[in-house]
């Protein structure tokens, strides 16, 4: 299968501690999203890269959140200091641009559990 | 700034029946594009089918199709003959323009129950 893979796909974690989630796109994609979905709630937007670039962050990524993609290939989102309102689910997608039109494909997400 | 609203917070059809999903939104932008994506319990997001604000036709793949009315600013979700595997978290979302806009904007979502 070559879709788009997450790991872990449930964390529980303490508050006040660090957690780094991963992301791996489709080959050949050159563009990455993360976004955050609550429960009863749409995912929302948090972070893309284009390649290695991060060309947009939401305000809703404070700077207790980083994230990267160093190589242009997978992703890593990284809380740290973690606080009990950051428990999600946190969705990776990408996507290929093509003449401006792009869809982007989810992975199976990260649960993230704050104690 | 864009919005996606969607009005219906559950749906319960029959199983075969052909069933709606409600999807409005708001931008002022001239060149967009509309998603409907499906979520089952396992919370992955399933991409189901894509409208460009320049389409002439509705898009249709497969059981799916888009009822896309422009000057109403609608683009619903029709499923035809529902089967119980359709039982999930329907989400509809938007991007634009292009080249411009290129995160999603989602709407609450649907839970559609397909009943045997």
């Amino acid at each position: 299968d070559t879709g788009v893979s997450q790991n872990p796909r449930h964390k529980i974690t303490k508050r006040g501690q660090n957690v780094t989630f991963r992301c791996d796109p489709i080959s050949e994609h050159n563009r990455l999203y993360w976004y955050r979905q609550t429960l009863g709630q749409g995912p929302e937007f948090l972070t893309y890269f284009q390649n290695e670039a991060q060309l947009e962050k939401s305000r809703l990524l404070s700077d207790r959140f980083s994230a990267e993609r160093p190589k242009g290939s997978f992703s890593t989102l990284e809380i740290q200091r973690t606080e009990q309102g950051d428990s999600a689910m946190y969705l990776c997608a990408s996507s290929l641009v093509v003449g401006g039109e792009e869809t982007q494909y989810f992975g199976p997400g990260t649960r993230l559990l704050v104690l | 700034a864009q919005k996606i609203t969607q009005t219906q917070p559950g749906m319960f059809v029959q199983e075969k029946e052909a069933v709606t999903l409600d999807c409005t939104y708001d931008t002022s932008d001239p060149s967009y594009g509309l998603f409907w994506y499906k979520q089952p319990s396992s919370g992955e997001m399933i991409f189901l089918i894509y409208q460009g604000s320049y389409d002439q036709q509705n898009a249709t793949e497969g059981r799916y199709s888009l009822n896309f009315q422009k000057a109403r600013k609608s683009a619903n979700l029709v499923i035809s003959a529902s089967q119980l595997g359709d039982s999930a978290m329907y989400f509809c979302a938007m991007r634009g323009p292009y080249f411009g806009n290129e995160k999603l904007t989602f709407g609450t979502g649907t839970r559609l129950t397909i009943i045997p």
